[in-house]
């Protein structure tokens, strides 16, 4: 399967703890999204990457988030000093790059409980 | 934000039944995307118009646009119950996209 993946599937942690999300895209794809969804919401952007660069941010992104994206390969994202307000589901998406046609592939996302 | 909004947020038929589902939006667009989520799961993207294109087909969707109106309409015919989902409109705005807030689509067998 050549989709995009991400790791773990669900994690636990407790409040206070770090964690670190990673995304494998799909190999072709030079642009790299991650995305928060909580219940009953659509994905929100967190920011993107277009090959290692990292191109944007959103001011959802505090600064105990942080995302990488060393060689454009795979991504990480982490969360430290986690709270209870950090659980939902993280979406990672790839894409072409190709502007406002561009067209994601999602991943199936890693969801997080801090409790 | 910029969020859209989908209408209904949750809707319930009859298999074989037509599901029709509405998003509006905010600003101005270029295209305007589709996607559809299964419980739990990524989403996966279902079709694009663009702005100078009022309706669109692919299978058992049928899309409209009205930009006039800043608004589109998701139609799935015969449904099924694999079309149990949460659909999406999503929108491009410089290089983010802007989900919307999802219609949660139950089809009954």
């Amino acid at each position: 399967d050549t989709g995009v993946s991400q790791d773990p599937r669900h994690k636990i942690t407790k409040r206070g703890q770090n964690v670190t999300f990673r995304c494998d895209p799909i190999s072709e794809h030079n642009r790299l999204y991650w995305y928060r969804q909580t219940l009953g919401q659509g994905p929100e952007f967190l920011t993107y990457f277009q090959n290692e660069a990292q191109l944007e941010k959103s001011r959802l992104l505090s600064d105990r988030f942080s995302a990488e994206r060393p060689k454009g390969s795979f991504s990480t994202l982490e969360i430290q000093r986690t709270e209870q307000g950090d659980s939902a589901m993280y979406l990672c998406a790839s894409s072409w790059g190709q502007g406002e046609e561009d067209t994601q592939y999602f991943g199936p996302g890693t969801r997080l409980t801090v409790l | 934000s910029q969020q859209g909004e989908e209408d209904p947020q949750a809707l319930s038929i009859q298999e074989g039944e037509n599901a029709t589902m509405n998003c509006s939006y905010k600003t101005s667009i270029n295209n305007l995307q589709w996607y559809r989520q299964n419980s739990g799961r990524g989403l996966v993207h279902l079709i694009l118009i663009r702005s100078n294109e009022r309706e669109k087909h692919s299978g058992r969707l049928r899309v409209t646009l009205d930009t006039s109106k800043k608004s589109s309409s998701l139609l799935i015919t015969a449904s099924r119950a694999a079309d149990t989902a949460s659909y999406f409109c999503a929108q491009i705005t410089g290089n983010q996209f802007y989900f919307g807030t999802g219609t949660s689509l139950t089809v009954i067998p």
